[in-house]
């Protein structure tokens, strides 16, 4: 049973439009994650979450918004799509700092903003 | 700050022929370091975790070792198949941020029948 599972699989949204992708976890891990991965740079690291109620921005968080509002569920939302924000959006949870520093990744969203 | 580079973005080998991909990192830390890999149409994973300098981490058939000296880390596997066509990612911890995880660009291996 797949612990880290994200919602929509796939997306088309236009230009100036609110997208919101949400990510739910069963692996009671604290932290969270949001990667986009794009040809040529890999993942980069969006936002990310310690816990519920918390969120802290990655490397490239302009123009996310992320949301953490209980242990399994985060999502990121973005106010006003843009083409650029066309990409595959990667969730992943983990437990750094316990001896197991694996991040476990949901199966991605691909979006398409036109 | 800490980084991770990866240079090799395309790798084909046909079957049984040895691979080697190469990252090298910079930290002022003592690295933790990953091998992650991704298949077509899912989320990447992790394959191998090596935390100390010169010992060597397995699974699958892959070995993955890291030399402080030089500071790079590498991913090895003899004799590779068709079913290890994927994306090879090298990640490291982030020294100063234990939480953060620094990934490579990702190097797309395509094994010919």
């Amino acid at each position: 049973e797949a612990a880290v599972t994200q919602s929509p699989r796939n997306k088309v949204a236009v230009t100036g439009g609110k997208v919101t992708l949400s990510c739910n976890q069963t692996n009671n891990h604290n932290n969270m994650y949001w990667y986009r991965q794009d040809t040529g740079h890999g993942l980069r690291l969006i936002h990310y979450s310690y816990g519920a109620g918390s969120t802290e921005k990655g490397d490239i968080p302009d123009g996310y918004k992320a949301s953490r509002p209980s242990q399994e569920n985060f999502s990121l939302i973005l106010e006003l799509a843009t083409p650029s924000q066309t990409s595959v959006y990667f969730c992943a949870s983990g437990l750094p700092g316990t001896g197991n520093d694996t991040q476990y990744f949901g199966p991605g969203t691909r979006l398409l903003v036109l | 700050g800490d980084s991770v580079i990866q240079m090799q973005g395309q790798v084909t080998l046909s079957e049984n022929d040895f691979l080697f991909i190469n990252c090298t990192y910079s930290t002022t830390g003592y690295p933790t370091l990953f091998w992650y890999v991704q298949y077509s149409g899912e989320g990447p994973q992790l394959l191998l975790q090596v935390t100390t300098a010169n010992n060597k981490g397995s699974s699958r058939g892959f070995e993955a070792t890291y030399d402080k000296g030089t500071t790079s880390f590498h991913l090895q596997k003899t004799s590779v198949q068709e079913i290890d066509s994927a994306v090879y990612y090298c990640a490291m911890r982030e020294d100063t941020n234990a939480y953060k995880v620094i990934f490579g660009k990702g190097t797309h291996l395509h094994v010919l029948p």
